[in-house]
């Protein structure tokens, strides 16, 4: 069956500009994360979703970064005002309920000039 | 806070060589632990895991047993070849159910033939 996906798979902005990054996850799957894999902070949790529960933020970096997940599937994670550490390849994941396995997605990596 | 520790790379080693990546981890409670791979141009997969103390992982002839007692969770294969070329990551989540993972840095393994 199809894995996660995500769109764009290269994105390039200028500093300022908003953007948005898009997560399609494994059909069923309840659960999706959003990490960042950059140069000087390795592999960082941003955020998680659970079904309809609250999701974990603690990850966010700063109030510039915002997700959510419509209809329990797709989700978005939008950087507004970006700046150039925010340069980095982001990663979205998925599970099934309660399990710990999580699949990843291919990645899009965001360049701010 | 949790975290994980892993050996710096790079780490080059000629085909057939034994493999040991070292990793130890500082955890509240009972982690799960993982190792995860990347190879170049790919995205994240899940090598191995163990959700308790004593558990052995295994997978591709890769393995690591989860160490309560030194908080480690080492990796090792016992011949490696070039196609094991890739980036090993050690993780856990905090808890036995669906959780953000927390990553190491990442090691580079180049395996020359």
């Amino acid at each position: 069956g199809a894995g996660v996906s995500q769109s764009p798979s290269n994105k390039v902005t200028e500093k300022g500009k908003d953007v948005e990054l898009r997560c399609d996850p494994i059909s069923g799957h309840t659960a999706l994360y959003w990490y960042r894999q950059s140069l000087g902070q390795g592999l960082e949790f941003l955020i998680y979703f659970q079904g309809n529960s609250a999701p974990d933020k603690s990850g966010l970096p700063s109030d510039r970064f915002s997700a959510e997940r419509t209809g329990g599937s797709v989700s978005t994670l939008t950087i507004q005002r970006t700046q150039q550490e925010d340069s980095a390849v982001y990663l979205c994941a998925s599970s099934i309920s309660g399990a710990i396995e999580q699949f990843f997605g291919p990645g899009t990596r965001l360049t701010v000039l | 806070g949790d975290s994980v520790t892993q050996m710096e790379g790079p780490v080059t080693l000629s085909e057939e060589a034994f493999l040991t990546i070292n990793c130890t981890y500082t955890a509240t409670g009972y982690p799960s632990l993982f190792w995860y791979v990347q190879y170049p141009g790919e995205g994240l997969q899940l090598l191995l895991k163990a959700t308790k103390a004593d558990d052995k992982g295994s997978n591709k002839g890769f393995e690591a047993t989860y160490r309560k007692e030194t908080t480690s969770f080492h990796l090792e294969k016992g011949s490696v070849q070039v196609s094991d070329s890739a980036v090993y990551f050690c993780a856990l989540t905090p808890y036995s159910s669906a959780s953000k993972i927390i990553f190491g840095s990442g090691t580079r393994l180049s395996i020359r033939p």
